[in-house]
């Protein structure tokens, strides 16, 4: 069975970094595309990242293209998702996703002064 | 970017019903190479995260009911639900995976009359 854990969300002040992470099990992790997914309270769903199963090939939204950094460690099974610069409107759940047919249950990130 | 415009905004069916709720995208996602939609339907009920519903625009996750369909026009989509059921109540989410940045529609929520 596919699982997905998220971790590392909380309150911080803008400008600040925050680091989550996907610890994944279930599957062969380093074969699939992941991504991270946000969505604000009571918003849809917004696509923020993906990297390739070998980790060399990654993608952003322009919304934080510059100040969030996915990664992986395949050998730890785990995604990965810095955010440096932290913004108000970065506040969201954030969802890990393999590859959009499996999903995590979300961490919450606040950004408020 | 291609923008996925869900319609209509929040549907209201009768049990047993059929619910029909369209999504167009600006462009196309059809990939020339395998002649596939790159467009996937996504059910959210509240405090979960998405369920990937139908892939390739008309293909069914695995486990998902056959009351769930998809189709697809043009650059135009369709997620038909039958026989409406309670545990169907929920935002229900288009999107493509043809290009980056994927891209979600707003969301369309379905309620039972």
């Amino acid at each position: 069975e596919v699982q997905l854990v998220e971790a590392g969300g909380g309150l911080v002040q803008p400008g600040e970094s925050l680091r989550l992470s996907c610890a994944a099990s279930g599957f062969t992790f380093s074969s699939y595309w992941m991504h991270w997914v946000r969505q604000a309270p009571g918003k849809g769903l917004v696509w923020v990242s993906r990297i390739r199963g070998d980790g060399r090939i990654s993608n952003y939204a322009d919304s934080v293209k510059g100040r969030f950094t996915i990664s992986r460690d395949n050998a730890k099974n785990t995604l990965y998702l810095q955010m440096d610069s932290l913004r108000v409107e970065d506040t969201a759940v954030y969802y890990c996703t393999k590859d959009f047919d499996s999903w995590g249950q979300g961490t919450l990130v606040t950004v408020s002064s | 970017d291609i923008v996925m415009t869900q319609s209509p905004d929040s549907l209201t069916v009768s049990l047993g019903e059929r619910a029909t709720i369209n999504c167009k995208s600006s462009q196309s996602v059809l990939s020339s190479s395998n002649n596939k939609n790159y467009l996937a339907w996504y059910q959210q009920k509240p405090g979960q995260p998405p369920k990937l519903l139908i892939y390739w625009a008309s293909a069914r996750d695995s486990g998902v009911p056959d009351r769930f369909s998809g189709s697809e026009s043009g650059t135009d989509f369709t997620l038909t639900i039958n026989s409406l059921q309670t545990a169907d109540v929920a935002v229900y989410y288009c999107q493509q995976y043809y290009s980056t940045p994927i891209t979600f529609g707003q969301g369309t929520r379905l309620e039972i009359k």
